[in-house]
């Protein structure tokens, strides 16, 4: 079982409504979850850090976590043709500050 | 604002070359971290250091070796460059400890081995 796994899309959705992206995980002790944003040919970018489960907003954006599920989601309202990017989803591993990514969601935002 | 910088965006080299990849960051963190990002295998962590002078193996370490001998500075090392390590190049940067700690990412360096 892979460690961090994303669909890979890429998801469509017209402007103006709410993208989903969903990661699951498979280290049940993990505790650091991490989601970024990377636009075709830069950086990944950090736009949201959860830690506790339940809901966390950050104005559309908001991140979502289920410890029991081992799943995290992101959700971010009003969607916009500036959110097309592809989302990584990112764990915690150990306690040196190593990361595992997801492979990453590819959003298309039709205008 | 945190600034991590690489110090080349683009790089094409031939096969065989040593080759040299330079991480600066300015927000004093204590950990750094190299990574490849290649189409359908995402993000791959090749080696990380928690301290100068201290380094580890990442998920795909072979080919490469890193050298740290100051903190805000990381550097990857091609010893003899193959076409399979063609790739983007990502330097990342982190602080030590507590739960809060993320990774802030440089602007990647692109390179192509012939």
């Amino acid at each position: 079982q892979k460690e961090v796994e994303q669909n890979s899309g890429p998801l469509s959705v017209p402007e103006g409504a709410i993208a989903s992206l969903n990661c699951t995980y498979s280290d049940r002790v993990s505790q650091s979850f991490f989601w970024y944003r990377q636009y075709s040919g830069k950086s990944p970018e950090l736009i949201m850090s959860i830690y506790s489960n339940g809901d966390k907003e950050d104005g559309r954006f908001t991140a979502q976590l289920n410890k029991a599920s081992q799943y995290v989601s992101l959700l971010i309202r009003d969607s916009q043709p500036s959110d097309s990017a592809t989302y990584l989803c990112a764990v915690k591993r150990g306690s040196q500050g190593n990361l595992i990514f997801g492979k990453g969601t590819k959003l298309s935002v039709k205008p | 604002d945190v600034k991590v910088t690489q110090s080349s965006r683009y790089l094409v080299k031939r096969t065989g070359e040593k080759v040299f990849l330079e991480c600066v960051q300015d927000m004093d963190h204590e950990n750094m971290f190299w990574y490849r990002q290649d189409p359908g295998l995402g993000l791959r962590l090749i080696y990380f250091s928690y301290d100068v002078k201290m380094k580890e193996k990442g998920d795909i370490p072979e080919g490469y070796s890193v050298s740290r001998e100051k903190k805000e500075r990381f550097s990857l090392i091609l010893e003899s460059a193959s076409t399979n390590q063609t790739s983007m190049y990502l330097c990342a940067s982190s602080p030590l400890g507590g739960r809060q700690e993320t990774q802030y990412f440089g602007p990647g360096t692109r390179l192509l081995v012939l």
